[in-house]
């Protein structure tokens, strides 16, 4: 089955720095990559996605960028804000009908002012 | 209003209780799933249901019984409620296959259960 792991476990940066999160998975069928972001004690909440026939995705102040072949996905916030702070997982699944989505172990971001 | 609702949202009880969390979407979705969140925050599937028929079930111990009686709920209940078990539960919901599903997640609040 599906693995994806996700580093670093813990990110600090200082308010306006850029942030970057990786994450790889194993199965070269998943086609599906999103990225869900969880504030402390709330739900996780879609952020982004990407899907496997597009190798970069933006929108505003964070992008989603895909290495199908060597199975490797980022996330990059620019200009980094306090409330960014969260926990943000990355996902892989082969089908967005019925999900099965498989969710990395997670990276605790922390922004300083 | 809510769109996936949970309750209850806390939940504390003994080792060998049998308990039950329910959950309710609003979003016209045919897809329900049921997730796990442990202490170190790791989010593993553990139920999918399309529809009221299962479709994923992770090797989950069968204490865990789910049910959906309709698509617009998914129930989870607990057998003999182990350390083990103690997490934050999250119920999930998604329009289902077809050309309208952008592949999203809608996660509820999470019902945060503790065996003592």
């Amino acid at each position: 089955g599906e693995n994806v792991e996700q580093h670093p476990s813990t990110l600090s940066v200082q308010e306006g720095d850029s942030a970057v999160i990786k994450c790889t998975y194993s199965d070269s069928a998943s086609n599906y990559f999103p990225w869900y972001k969880q504030e402390l004690g709330k739900r996780p909440q879609l952020i982004i996605d990407i899907r496997s026939n597009v190798g970069e995705k933006k929108d505003q102040r964070i992008a989603v960028t895909l290495n199908k072949t060597a199975k490797h996905f980022s996330l990059h916030i620019t200009e980094t804000q306090p409330e960014d702070s969260a926990v943000y997982f990355c996902a892989a699944s082969w089908d967005t009908g019925f999900q099965k989505l498989v969710f990395g172990t997670g990276t605790r971001l922390l922004v300083s002012p | 209003d809510t769109a996936v609702s949970q309750t209850p949202k806390y939940l504390v009880t003994q080792m060998g209780n049998d308990k039950s969390i329910k959950c309710e979407q609003n979003l016209g979705h045919d897809t329900m799933y049921w997730y796990k969140q442990d202490s170190k925050k790791f989010l593993k599937i553990m139920f999918s249901y399309n529809n009221k028929e299962l479709i994923i079930n992770e090797t989950v111990p069968n204490r865990f019984s789910p049910k959906s009686p309709d698509k617009a709920h998914l129930n989870l209940h607990i057998n003999s409620l182990e350390l083990g078990d103690s997490a934050v539960y999250f119920c999930a919901s998604s329009p289902g296959a077809g050309g309208m599903n952008t592949g999203e997640l809608f996660f509820g609040e999470g019902s945060r259960l503790t065996v003592l």
